[in-house]
């Protein structure tokens, strides 16, 4: 399997524009997790699904941030507007019931 | 305060010393995690265990669920150990909640 992949890799986009991030899983993984990453807050975890359907949103920074997974082998992460607090790694992850969550590469997102 | 803690934050090393990093949690929880994050920023999960001890190579880890506390061990350290170290629990729902990490570095 490829693993969980996620584009684009790096994002620079000035405040203001809109930002989609975007997420495949593991094939057969039936949970999907959105973390972002900062130097200052470590990882938290902004939004969970299981079946395709959000179940934990409340680490959703705010309104600017949506989350929708359409099907079993997509999700994206939108922001809108962007600000340049948002700069961050966010990262996607998946994992079978019981098991270990996968991580994907990560997405580097800059907001000038 | 955060709900979980980690010791060392940093941890220097030479080749071939045996390493210890420490979690410890302050409630019940359904798993622990213990991931390692490569400077280039990819995340890998090592473990996840609830109870005893895992060993994956000349990495081990172990869990005390009285104490709340586990801990992750390198025998034989090399320098491409070298990562951040994250441990993290999950409080009986699928939601994990991180340590800030351990940055370990092993020097030749």
């Amino acid at each position: 399997d490829a693993g969980v992949i996620q584009s684009p890799r790096h994002e620079v986009t000035e405040m203001g524009q809109e930002v989609t991030l975007r997420c495949k899983p593991i094939s057969g993984h039936d949970y999907l997790f959105w973390y972002r990453q900062t130097m200052m807050r470590g990882l938290e975890l902004l939004i969970y699904f299981n079946n395709n359907v959000p179940i934990d949103d409340s680490g959703m920074p705010e309104d600017r941030f949506s989350a929708k997974m359409p099907n079993a082998s997509f999700s994206t992460l939108k922001i809108q507007p962007s600000e340049p607090r948002d700069s961050a790694v966010y990262f996607c992850a998946s994992r079978r019931e019981g098991e270990t969550q996968y991580f994907g590469p990560g997405t580097r997102l800059l907001v000038l | 305060k955060n709900e979980v803690e980690q010791s060392p934050q940093n941890l220097t090393a030479q080749e071939g010393e045996f390493i210890t990093i420490n979690c410890s949690y302050s409630v019940g929880i359904s798993a622990l995690h213990w991931l390692q994050q490569h400077p280039g920023g990819g995340i890998v999960s090592l473990f996840m265990l609830s109870s005893g001890k895992k060993k994956h190579g000349r990495l081990i880890a172990t869990i005390n669920i009285q104490e709340k506390h586990s801990s992750l061990h390198i025998t034989a350290s090399h320098p491409r150990d070298s990562a951040v170290y994250i441990c993290a629990v999950r409080y009986g729902t699928d939601k994990l909640i991180f340590g800030t990490g351990t940055r370990l570095q092993v020097f030749p």
